[in-house]
């Protein structure tokens, strides 16, 4: 199963772009790369999947190498209302567990 | 579509009872996920299923057990309450692994 590895916070301000990193080194080829969103005292919310190169949503972009022993999550232009938890997780297509992270800590600031 | 229901919302527990957290999913989900996330720390797997009649263990599964008889429902069940199984826990399900996991609302579960 491919563990995950995120820095454990991040700063920005409003408005600037914001990209957390994911390592993933022993991703299976089968495997897709999910992140989610978690605000405090609320479940997981999915915001974007992706299995190779780019995805791109209404909320965020992710970016995934050819490698695929990372990914970024970009979130643009980012609002107060974007700090939050941001978890990376690769499923095991073989046994069908999804684990979380440690998740990144994002505080946007005004 | 309610999509993941969890019952109850919130409850206190003496240490030794024991108490089943009721999920539903009415989307005709597999895939079914149990978490448990404390205070300030991320999500734990504790157990999962990929269909009615298949469980399988996760992170943390000690002090709990799990039944799948038909695929809307996936109970948990703590037969002894311990201090450490305070927690909130979250239900998720998916169709496939690729698809979005949808959460429930949690339940906060207190062990004094």
């Amino acid at each position: 199963l491919a563990k995950t590895t995120q820095p454990i916070s991040m700063d920005s301000y409003e408005g600037q772009e914001v990209n957390i990193t994911c390592s993933h080194n022993n991703i299976a080829t089968n495997d897709y790369i999910t992140w989610y969103q978690q605000f405090p005292s609320q479940g997981p919310r999915f915001i974007i999947q992706g299995y190779k190169t780019k995805v791109t949503n209404e909320v965020a972009s992710l970016f995934i190498p050819a490698d695929r022993k990372s990914s970024t999550l970009s979130l643009p232009r980012v609002s107060l209302s974007d700090t939050a938890v941001y978890y990376c997780l690769v499923g095991d297509q073989n046994t069908g567990k999804l684990i979380f992270g440690q998740g990144t800590t994002l505080q946007v600031k005004p | 579509n309610a999509g993941v229901t969890q019952t109850p919302k919130f409850r206190i527990l003496k240490i030794g009872q024991s108490m089943t957290l009721q999920c539903t999913q009415d989307m005709n989900h597999n895939y079914m996920y149990w978490y448990r996330q404390d205070p300030g720390m991320g999500l734990k797997l504790i157990y999962y299923s990929v269909g009615a009649g298949i469980t399988d263990k996760g992170e943390v599964p000690n002090g709990y057990n799990v039944s799948r008889s038909t695929t809307e429902d996936f109970p948990l069940r703590l037969e002894l309450a311990a201090p450490s199984q305070t927690s909130v826990y979250f239900c998720a399900s998916n169709w496939r692994l690729e698809e979005t996991q949808y959460f429930g609302p949690g339940t906060r579960l207190l062990v004094l």
